[in-house]
């Protein structure tokens, strides 16, 4: 099975910031790798898919990039809706997986 | 507007089995299969497994696939998860999350906790 390991666990930082969230995957997972947000007690929503295309809905000053084992969710110009949990996720190949998760905290 | 709707909460004692079961609508349901996630309390996520709606066929987690069972109900437009043999460290919120056909969740539903205690 393929691992994601995502870095840091717990990112502080404050409105305004810009922030870079980093997901590595144990093998090459070329560009199947997505991104989601999740508040406390909802359910994770869909922002990235592909490694870099943000879906319908979600503000541009979310961004991803990478490919292979690298990547990163970039988040520009942090707004306070965006303190949350994000989780990388790779559908390269079944099992998927998720990373652990990096805490974006103020 | 898409919606998935799950059942409510759950307590089993171990050795128990627990239905959970995804209702949605604003959609075809054939066109589209599902994903389960699981999330302990306080913890990250766990993909559990996914059928596809049309076929029926399934993939699970290589530690889950002895317990777990993912069918569908197309007159209803339900998935089920049922989950058997159920330990202490079962207890989680148990997401169905549709899967785009690419891979990725695209809606989920609100969740539902399965707690297992003696």
């Amino acid at each position: 099975d393929i691992q994601m390991t995502q870095s840091p666990s717990i990112l502080s930082a404050s409105v305004g910031d810009r922030v870079t969230l980093t997901c590595r995957a144990s093998q090459s997972i070329a560009g199947w790798l997505a991104w989601y947000q999740q508040k406390p007690g909802k359910a994770p929503k869909l922002l990235i898919y592909k490694a870099s295309t943000l879906e319908a809905g979600v503000p541009s000053r979310f961004s991803g990039s990478g490919s292979g084992t690298e990547f990163t969710l970039t988040i520009n110009s942090l707004q306070p809706a965006d303190f949350a949990t994000y989780y990388c996720q790779q559908y390269s190949t079944y099992s998927y997986s998720f990373g652990q998760g990096t805490k974006l905290e103020i | 507007q898409v919606q998935l709707v799950q059942s409510g909460a759950e307590v089993r004692k171990p050795g128990a089995s627990v239905r959970v079961s995804c209702k949605t609508s604003g959609y075809n349901f054939l066109t589209n299969g599902f994903n389960w996630v699981r999330q302990a309390p306080g913890q990250g996520l766990e993909w559990m497994g996914w059928i596809n709606t049309y076929s029926g066929n399934t993939k699970s987690a290589q530690k889950l696939q002895d317990r777990l069972t993912l069918t569908t109900d197309t007159s209803t437009s339900t998935a089920y998860m049922d989950l058997r043999s159920l330990r202490s460290d079962d207890t989680a919120f148990y997401f169905c999350a549709r899967d785009s056909n690419w891979g990725t969740f695209d809606f989920w539903g609100q969740g539902t906790l399965v707690t297992v205690s003696s």
